[in-house]
């Protein structure tokens, strides 16, 4: 089994620009959630999903968008970059679909915004 | 996020002694407690959880206490070695579906 998958691995966005990182899982989880990770503040959530179709905000939504077609994949979209989105993002799945079983995180992607 | 606390934000340690992390967390609801260990490069590993039916739960040289009244849960590594350097995040599980982490500790063990 892959695990939780995360590409790309880097990125560099200029200020405006948009994209998409993907997140795919092969465990059949219903979880699946988005975490950015700054230096001294941890681990903040910004979407999660308890199942295809349905989707709703952390911590720290704004700037980022997310949707839940399929149990698989969770792609995370920045519509248009800002400066402060620069972070390690990390995308983890966990088995049950009420966040009360071990999450599984990918490697991350580590995206610069100039 | 800022309703989990844990200290100390670093902790160096000679190998062989023991490491012990502390979290207090604000939702008096919560029910599961995870810690995650993240080594350079790689995303966070689950290494032990507890939930709130439990007071105490062991592992090899991994142990977590919980105290519910004080609402706070610790993580006690046992016989250090310097592979258990990286950096440590406790969890708590909020209302709903949330799991909220703490900033993280960086534990150094040095031989």
């Amino acid at each position: 089994n892959a695990g939780v998958t995360q590409t790309p691995k880097f990125q560099v966005l200029k200020t405006g620009q948009s994209m998409t990182l993907q997140c795919a899982q092969d465990m059949n989880h219903e979880y699946m959630s988005w975490y950015r990770q700054d230096p001294g503040m941890g681990l903040r959530l910004i979407h999660y999903s308890v199942g295809a179709g349905i989707t709703d905000q952390g911590e720290v939504p704004n700037g980022y968008n997310v949707s839940r077609s399929t149990t698989e994949d969770f792609p995370l979209r920045l519509l248009s970059a800002a400066p402060s989105q620069t972070s390690v993002y990390f995308c983890a799945s966990s088995e049950r679909g009420r966040g009360n079983s071990p999450l599984h995180f990918g490697n991350g992607t580590r995206l610069t915004v100039t | 996020g800022e309703n989990v606390e844990q200290h100390p934000s670093t902790l160096s340690v000679q190998e062989g002694d023991s490491a012990v992390i502390k979290c207090t967390y604000s939702d008096s609801a919560s029910n599961y407690f995870p810690w995650y260990k993240q080594e350079l490069g790689k995303g966070p590993q689950l290494i032990i959880d507890i939930r709130s039916n439990v007071g105490e739960k062991k592992d090899q040289r991994i142990a977590v206490t919980l105290n519910k009244t004080a609402k706070h849960f610790s993580l006690h590594i046992t016989e250090t070695q310097p592979e258990d350097s990286a950096v440590y995040f406790c969890a708590a599980l909020l209302a709903g579906y949330a799991l909220n982490f703490g900033k993280g500790t960086s534990l150094l063990v040095t031989p």
